[in-house]
């Protein structure tokens, strides 16, 4: 079946560092890749998404490039702040078919000052 | 205004009991789904719909049951409440149009 596998939490790192958060999937067809994160207390809010192979994502920063032949879709930012302290959530849908979302267990960071 | 709004935000409530999580949206979109996040475990699907006569179950819909009252209301009822399922609960909605979905805040549900 559909699944994404994300890199193990949390994750902690000092402000102004380089960040990044592996992910790779298994799927059937052609999905739709997608960063999702949850600030404290809040829902999940959409940060970055990419739709075929060799699309990249950007967005607050932050960027992921859709590799088909490596089947994933790491999370980078070069530069990291305390304000993106979150948890971090890849997942796929499938464009054909029910659109559902399959998620990754997700990745807590902590960014230090 | 919030887009998607849930009631309760927080529910404390006692085996064996009824339970219903309230969804809704401002969005006008024609698709909503129930989802339940457990730490280390993601996010996991629990019901979907994609318009007021169209019901479909996910991935752990057992125990749980659904009622899409409008297409701007989507309801998770537990009929029976087991401590299991103590979890924060999420409601999304999405359209036909695009394969973006939009969250509510959440509601944190503890069975004792």
């Amino acid at each position: 079946g559909d699944s994404v596998t994300q890199m193990e939490g949390p994750v902690t790192l000092s402000e102004e560092a380089f960040l990044t958060i592996n992910c790779t999937y298994t799927a059937t067809g052609y999905p739709s890749l997608f960063w999702y994160v949850q600030y404290p207390g809040e829902g999940l809010q959409l940060l970055l998404k990419a739709t075929k192979a060799d699309d990249k994502g950007s967005n607050k920063g932050f960027e992921a490039t859709y590799r088909k032949e490596t089947t994933s879709f790491h999370l980078e930012k070069g530069s990291v702040q305390v304000s993106d302290s979150a948890v971090y959530f890849c997942a796929l849908s499938l464009i054909q078919g029910a659109q559902k979302l399959v998620f990754g267990q997700g990745t807590r960071l902590t960014i230090n000052p | 205004d919030a887009d998607v709004t849930q009631t309760p935000r927080n529910r404390i409530t006692k085996t064996g009991k009824r339970i219903m999580l309230e969804c809704s949206q401002t969005k006008g979109h024609d698709r909503m789904y129930w989802y339940r996040q457990d730490p280390g475990l993601g996010l996991r699907l629990i019901y979907y719909s994609f318009d007021v006569k169209d019901i479909n179950k996910g991935e752990i819909s057992d125990g749980y049951s659904v009622s899409r009252q409008a297409q701007a209301k989507f309801s998770l009822s537990l009929e029976s409440a087991i401590p299991n399922q103590t979890a924060l609960y999420f409601c999304a909605t999405g359209s036909s149009r695009t394969d973006t979905q939009y969250f509510g805040p959440g509601t944190r549900l503890t069975v004792l």
